[in-house]
């Protein structure tokens, strides 16, 4: 298994601001994702976070709105920008998880835009 | 496309009664299936996974869950439940081909209230 450290927790945030949220993980993986869950519903993934090269977007999700950094095995970071209250949600980060494998999360970052 | 369904939103059990969480998928090729559980102000733990083989299978805290292939379902269950398994239960699909072979799709979350 693989323990996942995402910091912070839970910030407030000023609209048009940005925000960058940490995933470290304790152990090289391959595969590191974003998820954003908004309140009461479930898990849509925003990207997958690809070492070496330029994330991957899911249909709905852009660059420039969700910056997605990846300069190792074991890190990820996702920015928020330019943020709206409709940004206000929690995002995930997880590791692992290819094939039959299970996936491993974080704590989540719950995000409040005011 | 690979989907997944939990049909109840809620489901209240009494403590020490048997409990039951559906799911049902959908899946272009063959699935492999998880449940996930999410404390509030938590992130998700995994409590089990399908993947071949036989058709029950056990999990983290007396989890289990059965996969039926024709009614593309897998249930969780529990034979008696604990106030403290009150938390929102998700199901995840992953398709063994192609794209799907690593991304993960979630149900929308059942709710399970345990009352003492």
């Amino acid at each position: 298994s693989a323990v996942i450290s995402q910091k912070p927790s839970r910030d407030i945030c000023q609209r048009g601001t940005s925000l960058t949220i940490q995933c470290q993980v304790d152990s090289q993986v391959t595969m590191m994702f974003w998820y954003r869950q908004q309140p009461g519903q479930s898990l849509t993934l925003i990207a997958t976070a690809n070492q070496g090269s330029e994330a991957t977007y899911e249909s709905g999700f852009v660059i420039d709105k969700f910056p997605i950094s990846r300069p190792n095995l074991t890190f990820s970071t996702l920015t928020v920008s330019n943020m709206s209250p409709e940004d206000s949600s929690i995002y995930l980060c997880s590791a692992g998880g290819v094939g039959n494998t299970e996936a491993f999360f974080g704590q989540g970052t719950r995000l409040t835009v005011v | 496309a690979q989907s997944v369904a939990q049909p109840e939103d809620q489901v209240n059990v009494a403590e020490g009664n048997p409990l039951t969480v559906k799911c049902t998928y959908s899946v272009s090729g063959n699935p492999y299936l998880f449940w996930y559980v999410q404390y509030p102000n938590r992130g998700l733990q995994f409590l089990l996974k399908y993947i071949t083989g036989d058709n029950l299978v056990k999990g983290s805290y007396g989890f289990e869950a059965e996969f039926n292939k024709s009614q593309t379902s897998f249930h969780l269950k529990k034979p008696s439940a604990l106030v403290s398994d009150s938390a929102l239960y998700f199901c995840a699909v992953r398709d063994d081909t192609g794209a799907g072979s690593y991304q993960l799709t979630f149900g929308k979350g059942t709710k399970l209230s345990v009352i003492p």
